[in-house]
């Protein structure tokens, strides 16, 4: 399965725009980018996913690199209920998500 | 909304018995769905894939006969940890990808923390 590379953790302050990247370099044509995240002491939660283009939806924004080997998630407004494990996944087709490390999102109000 | 219902959220079980973990599918049908365990600090661990109406397949370390996998409807399955023990204290997780077609976005169970004592 191909891997993706995230930063263990990263902090933001409260109502700014935070920036989650995602390294893929050995992503396939037919891998989906996906992104979920995990509150504490719950299941994970789907976020955002994409194959090219640009993605919107009412949670958060996917921008994926032209080359589609890094993607990054788009949080506009952060608040304190989005500090949250965020995990990027690659999907290939299986709908069998194999999980990395994730990135560790603190919010500071 | 798609919601994937997870039960119990805990349980604390003595060592040597059982525990049967359910996994249902609300407003939805899942032939396929995933079982996964947390240890803390760490991430989701894939355990098994449950399929509706035949053998679950289990990922490479996971003993079938220890985690037992039931998928006999279209909206439920059910994990029973087999003769637990502490060492299987852990969060066990299901999910569910909202449709059959591939890379569909996948709804996920609130989860089971596992107490064996």
């Amino acid at each position: 399965d191909a891997k993706t590379t995230q930063p263990n953790s990263m902090e933001s302050n409260e109502e700014e725009p935070v920036h989650l990247p995602c390294n893929h370099s050995t992503i396939s044509g037919t891998d989906y980018i996906h992104w979920y995240r995990q509150l504490p002491s719950q299941g994970p939660e789907y976020v955002i996913h994409g194959l090219t283009s640009n993605v919107n939806n009412r949670m958060a924004s996917l921008a994926i690199a032209e080359d589609r080997k890094s993607s990054t998630l788009i949080l506009h407004r952060a608040t304190l209920r989005d500090a949250a494990v965020y995990y990027c996944i690659l999907n290939n087709a299986g709908n069998m998500l194999t999980f990395g490390g994730g990135t560790r999102l603190m919010v500071k109000p | 909304g798609a919601v994937v219902s997870q039960h119990p959220s805990w349980v604390i079980c003595k060592s040597g018995t059982s525990v049967k973990i359910e996994c249902r599918s609300l407003d939805f049908q899942a032939t396929t769905m995933f079982w996964y365990r947390q240890f803390p600090k760490q991430s989701l661990m894939l355990m098994a894939t449950s399929n509706e109406g035949s053998k679950a397949t289990y990922e490479q370390g996971v003993e079938k006969d220890k985690f037992l996998i039931n998928h006999a409807s279209l909206t439920l399955s059910t994990l029973t940890v087999t003769s637990a023990h502490p060492e299987d204290s852990s969060f066990y997780i299901c999910s569910a990808p909202r449709t059959a077609a591939p890379n569909t976005e996948a709804f996920f169970g609130q989860g089971t923390r596992l107490t064996v004592v």
